[in-house]
């Protein structure tokens, strides 16, 4: 499975833009790239995933690279209901991998008040 | 939408003991994938199951065996209980007769598992 790489932690203040980075340089073209996040005491949500094109939904945003080879989460203004675990994942399709998520060491998130 | 439930919440066993945990996947979903997660580390895969049969399995060893009944529930059996298996175990359920990249698993609260 290609890898994902990303920043132990970061932090950010309640109501400011965050920018999660995560690097995928093995990436394979028809990967998917998706996010999810594990709150305090609470198995991982879905957050949102992407091919090549940016998106949008009512959580985040995500941004990818022209090349594919990074991509970053975007909350537009954090709240303190942000303050998670954030985890970069690639999707394989097809093959034996499909099904599954890999997950990193993911990044913490503190939102300070 | 009562979504992804798990029981017991928390459970302790002794070393070589048997575990048995369940898992009851959301509403209109057919597949179900458990995960090990260790203190301090992201989830890892174990095994996901559809129609009853394993579909897929991660790198653990047989001790860890499961199973998925008519009405798509499942249950994650743990023989010969070892220090190292004390976890949280989480299910994931999700809608994909032919799974893809693009499906969305949605996650339980986990059954945190401690072994003495």
């Amino acid at each position: 499975d290609a890898k994902t790489t990303q920043p132990n932690s970061m932090e950010s203040n309640e109501e400011e833009p965050v920018h999660l980075p995560c690097n995928h340089s093995t990436i394979s073209g028809t990967d998917y790239i998706h996010w999810y996040r594990q709150l305090p005491s609470q198995g991982p949500e879905y957050v949102i995933h992407g091919l090549t094109s940016n998106v949008n939904n009512r959580m985040a945003s995500l941004a990818i690279a022209e090349d594919r080879k990074s991509s970053t989460l975007i909350l537009h203004r954090a709240t303190l209901r942000d303050a998670a675990v954030y985890y970069c994942i690639l999707r394989v399709r097809g093959g034996t991998s499909y099904g599954k998520l890999t997950f990193g060491q993911g990044t913490i998130l503190t939102v300070h008040p | 939408d009562a979504g992804v439930t798990q029981s017991p919440t928390h459970l302790i066993k002794t070393r070589g003991q048997q575990v048995t945990l369940r898992c009851s996947p959301k509403s209109g979903h057919d597949t179900v994938s458990w995960y090990q997660q260790a203190l301090g580390q992201g989830p890892q895969f174990i095994f996901q199951y559809y129609e009853e049969e394993e579909r897929q399995r991660g790198n653990f060893p047989d001790r860890f065996s499961g199973h998925q009944f008519p009405n798509y529930s499942s249950e994650l059996n743990v023989n010969a209980l070892l220090l190292g298996d004390s976890a949280l175990y989480l299910c994931a359920s999700s809608l994909a007769g032919l799974p893809g990249p693009t499906d969305t698993q949605y996650f339980g609260p986990g059954t945190r598992l401690t072994v003495l």
